[in-house]
């Protein structure tokens, strides 16, 4: 059980465009679900919080604007990072929780190659 | 949020038993333990989460003294592909808390022949 997946697993645009990245909570119900991205060799860096039917909660320091996040059902949230350019380049992971008393179940990553 | 601290690099060899302690001096009261493992390009998994005292599972067991500032994971008997970087966090739980996980440097466990 606790299966998070992403799509894509891996992606590569062209800078100035803009990429969707899927988080779907697949054996359960997800109302909530969390955003990180990681740069090679470094930890986890968590972006934003998305409850499902509200608006997302950002960390200091990221954009709201430049990552757009949408959690419309309890099973998927988007993260659309819009008019990307090569230091956007990263690692981004999803996490997914019952509920805030429950575990963080995360996907496998998506790869975004910004070029 | 609680910061947490951790050996940034533990080296062992196949067979033997491997503890990684974490610190957490300034753990508030709701706050759960949990353990994750991380291979190169994928997500963390999680290994084990806990409150206080000891929870085993099938793969770890988790131990938490009384005044919870700090944790050892103990892995036994690892293997090759028990390489791996190793997350401890602590985050709010309860109802309301939101449960947001400050991830620290982890350490990087490399298992030898």
């Amino acid at each position: 059980g606790a299966v998070v997946s992403q799509h894509p697993s891996r992606v590569i645009c062209k800078s100035g465009t803009s990429v969707k990245i899927e988080c779907r909570s697949l054996d359960f119900q997800a109302t909530t679900m969390f955003w990180y991205r990681q740069f090679p060799k470094k930890s986890l860096m968590l972006m934003a919080t998305s409850n499902e039917g509200s608006k997302a909660t950002y960390e200091q320091g990221v954009e709201k604007d430049k990552f757009l996040i949408n959690h419309a059902s309890l099973t998927l949230s988007t993260l659309t990072v819009t008019s990307a350019h090569p230091e956007d380049s990263s690692f981004y992971i999803c996490s997914a929780s019952a509920d805030p008393t429950d575990t963080q179940y995360f996907g496998p990553g998506t790869r975004l190659t910004v070029l | 949020l609680a910061k947490t601290t951790q050996p940034i690099s533990m080296d062992s060899y196949e067979g033997q038993e491997v503890n990684i302690t974490c610190s957490h001096n300034n753990i508030a009261t709701n706050d759960y333990i949990t353990w994750y493992q991380q291979f190169p390009s994928q997500g963390p998994r999680f290994i084990i989460q806990g409150y206080k005292t000891k929870v085993t599972n099938e793969v770890a067991s988790l131990f938490i003294p009384a005044d919870r500032k700090s944790s050892t994971l103990s892995l036994p008997r690892v293997s090759l592909s028990d390489t791996a970087v190793y997350y401890c966090l602590v985050g709010d739980m309860s109802t309301g808390g939101g449960n947001k996980l400050t991830f620290g440097t982890g350490t990087q466990l490399k298992v030898e022949l």
